[in-house]
């Protein structure tokens, strides 16, 4: 099992509705979880990050974390075709070696059709 | 969000010879900085971890000795791509962790296109 897994994609969604971006990890250690939007040929972007339970909202993303079932997503609102990307999910995990590791899925492919 | 640069942004060079690349926090001090390497429709691949005043922490599978990572002061890593061939040209990417609380958020660069004829 992959310590981080997203489905690839591609995730077509129609202008104007949500789109919903999941992510599950496997180490139960892990502390805080991470959003990225990285378009082709550039370098990821931070999005958001959320480390409780719930629901987080910044303007038209909303990250959720359930961590009982190991999942965080992201929903995108109000979808552009700007919003076509691929959307990065990292996890953070706090190592007994004391250091700090950090986990990217391989990404999911979001279309967004006019 | 805090800011990241990389230089040069694109690189060509002949086989044989060497290629640094640079990655500055602009606005905030960077005891960790990672390096990345992505070639096209792939997935990040974590090459090394950087830490200010000592070693890097390679990958499996990364030669230390080919890639050689500097991180001198709070705001500077180096990535010396020694010998470059073309099966190392790629997309490098370094990013900086900057700790927020309890979070450690961690900032791209733009990235450096290397490509070696």
């Amino acid at each position: 099992q992959k310590e981080v897994e997203q489905n690839s994609g591609p995730l077509s969604v129609p202008e104007g509705a949500i789109a919903s971006l999941n992510c599950t990890y496997s180490d139960r250690g892990s502390q805080s979880f991470f959003w990225y939007r990285q378009y082709s040929g550039k370098s990821p972007e931070l999005i958001m990050f959320i480390y409780s339970n719930g629901d987080k909202e910044d303007g038209r993303f909303t990250a959720q974390l359930n961590k009982a079932s190991q999942y965080v997503s992201l929903l995108i609102r109000d979808s552009q075709p700007s919003d076509s990307a691929t959307y990065l999910c990292a996890v953070n995990l706090f190592k007994a070696s004391g250091t700090y590791k950090y986990i990217f899925g391989t990404g999911t492919r979001l279309k967004v059709l006019a | 969000g805090a800011v990241v640069s990389q230089h040069p942004s694109w690189v060509i060079c002949k086989s044989g010879t060497s290629v640094k690349i640079e990655c500055r926090s602009l606005d905030f001090q960077a005891t960790t900085m990672f390096w990345y390497r992505q070639f096209p429709k792939q997935s990040l691949m974590l090459m090394a971890t950087s830490n200010e005043g000592s070693k890097a922490t390679y990958e499996q599978g990364v030669e230390k000795d080919k890639f050689l990572i500097n991180h001198a002061s709070l705001t500077l890593s180096t990535l010396t791509v020694t010998s470059a061939h073309p099966e190392d040209s790629s997309f490098y990417i370094c990013s900086a962790r900057r700790t927020s609380g309890r979070v450690n958020e961690q900032f791209f660069g733009p990235g450096t296109r290397l490509t070696v004829l």
